[in-house]
């Protein structure tokens, strides 16, 4: 069975940092490119970075360029997404999710950011 | 940036009606285009991709089709599990710019 879990979200104030995982298990991980979508509350989708499958690629939103970082452990089956420089509107659920060719066929559960003072 | 529209933005019908959702692009995308299905609470579901190839395990009675800017997701018999938020997604561009539209919530009418 297929799962991706995502954890590491919370609270954080305006300026803050938060650095969100994503395990994945049942599937040949360092074989596929991975993403991270986030979905503001009662909002749409946003695809927010990805990353090759030897971490030697990487792609972002113009939004979070500078601030935000992806990277991956092909030996931990995890990806990350390391946010710096957090914004009331980086404020969402984010999911990690595999990339098959440019779209995304497995999703983890998500998380949630808040950012706030 | 590619600005992907759909509509309508609400679609009311009755279980075992076809429902019909659109999905435009600003500029052409080819076929570059896939579907979502999410329930409330819950990660989206990929449906389809390449524009009408469904992905594992969804049903026969989801289908897509069109290609450059114009695109649609026909749901042929609607059962209960199927009102939701459906989205569309290009995969066009290189660099990655992937961009959805802003769904179409599918309701009971």
């Amino acid at each position: 069975e297929v799962q991706l879990v995502d954890s590491g979200g919370g609270l954080v104030q305006p300026g803050g940092s938060l650095r969100l995982s994503c395990v994945v298990s049942g599937l040949s991980f360092s074989s596929y490119w991975m993403t991270w979508v986030r979905q503001a509350p009662g909002k749409g989708l946003e695809w927010v970075a990805n990353i090759k499958q030897d971490g030697n690629e990487k792609w972002y939103v113009d939004s979070v360029k500078g601030r935000f970082t992806i990277s991956r452990d092909n030996a931990k089956n995890s990806v990350y997404l390391q946010m710096n420089s957090l914004r009331v509107e980086d404020t969402a659920v984010y999911y990690c999710a595999r990339q098959e060719w440019r779209y995304f066929d497995y999703w983890g559960q998500g998380t949630l950011v808040t950012v706030s003072s | 940036e590619i600005v992907m529209t759909q509509s309508p933005a609400t679609l009311s019908v009755s279980p075992g009606e076809r429902a019909t959702l659109s999905c435009r692009a600003s500029q052409s995308i080819r076929s570059d285009l896939a579907w979502y299905q999410q329930k409330p609470g819950q990660a989206p579901r990929l449906l389809i991709y390449a524009a009408s190839t469904r992905a594992t395990d969804i049903p026969a009675r989801f289908s897509g089709s069109g290609s450059g800017t114009e695109f649609t997701l026909t749901i042929s018999s609607l059962q209960s599990e199927d009102f939701a938020v459906y989205y569309c997604q290009q995969y066009n561009k290189w660099p990655p710019r992937y961009t959805f539209g802003q769904g179409t919530k599918l309701e009971i009418k």
